[in-house]
């Protein structure tokens, strides 16, 4: 099966630096990549969805100058979380389909990145 | 609008014992696919189970079954003879194909196997 990988898995900052956070898809090419935060015992929320080499749909709610998300190639997608504060701390899920299909595009999950903002 | 609804928040059952979880979905699309996924502590989501909206056949996996039915617009997932590494949150989703293919999870339900 395809294969999606972030780095890092997990990462303790400052409040007030800023975090990247890579999401790549290993062995097919991504044409969309979906950004999810989960809140402790709580739900996978759908942040933005990142179409390669253009902008990122952002959900309602969500700061797109707080979360920048660049997908500048077919394997790999970022997440730059800007100015971090304590409640930007969350575990991030990162997805990634191969849209150039006439199937289904199944949505491949990564393992997650912890963030820890201080 | 899309609605992904999971009642119970947190079960636990004895082992062995079979245990259902309950998924209500809401969708305006008729065409639309439904998952399952488990999330065990280390927080990867694992796929159980995808199903299309034109598809109602039940499912079986071993020991895993899921109900799909239209008309109530519910579809259940079932562990018989519950293990404890069953233990883990277990998230009912939807996806709609004219809305990006975008996955919306419900709220997931806690399963504790107790030994």
């Amino acid at each position: 099966g395809a294969v999606v990988s972030q780095h890092p898995s997990w990462v303790i900052c400052k409040s007030g630096t800023s975090v990247k956070i890579e999401c790549r898809s290993l062995d097919f090419q991504a044409t969309t990549m979906f950004w999810y935060r989960q809140f402790p015992k709580q739900s996978l929320m759908l942040m933005a969805t990142s179409n390669e080499g253009s902008k990122a749909t952002y959900e309602q709610g969500v700061e797109k100058d707080k979360f920048l998300i660049n997908h500048a190639s077919l394997t790999l997608s970022t997440l730059t979380v800007t100015s971090a504060h304590p409640e930007d701390s969350s575990f991030y899920i990162c997805s990634a389909r191969d849209g150039r299909t006439a199937a289904y595009n199944e949505q491949f999950f990564g393992p997650g990145t912890r963030l820890t903002v201080l | 609008a899309q609605k992904v609804t999971q009642a119970q928040t947190e079960i636990s059952v004895v082992e062995k014992e079979d245990v259902t979880l309950d998924c209500v979905y809401e969708t305006r699309d008729t065409t639309y696919y439904l998952f399952w996924y488990k999330q065990p502590p280390s927080g990867e989501l694992v796929f159980l189970i995808r199903r299309n909206s034109f598809d109602e056949q039940n499912e079986i996996s071993g020991r895993y079954s899921w109900n799909f039915q239209k008309s109530t617009s519910s579809f259940n997932f079932t562990i018989t003879a519950s293990q404890v590494v069953d233990s883990a949150v277990y998230f009912c989703a939807l996806s709609e194909v004219n809305r990006d293919d975008k996955i919306i999870f419900g709220k997931g339900t806690r399963l504790h196997i107790l030994p």
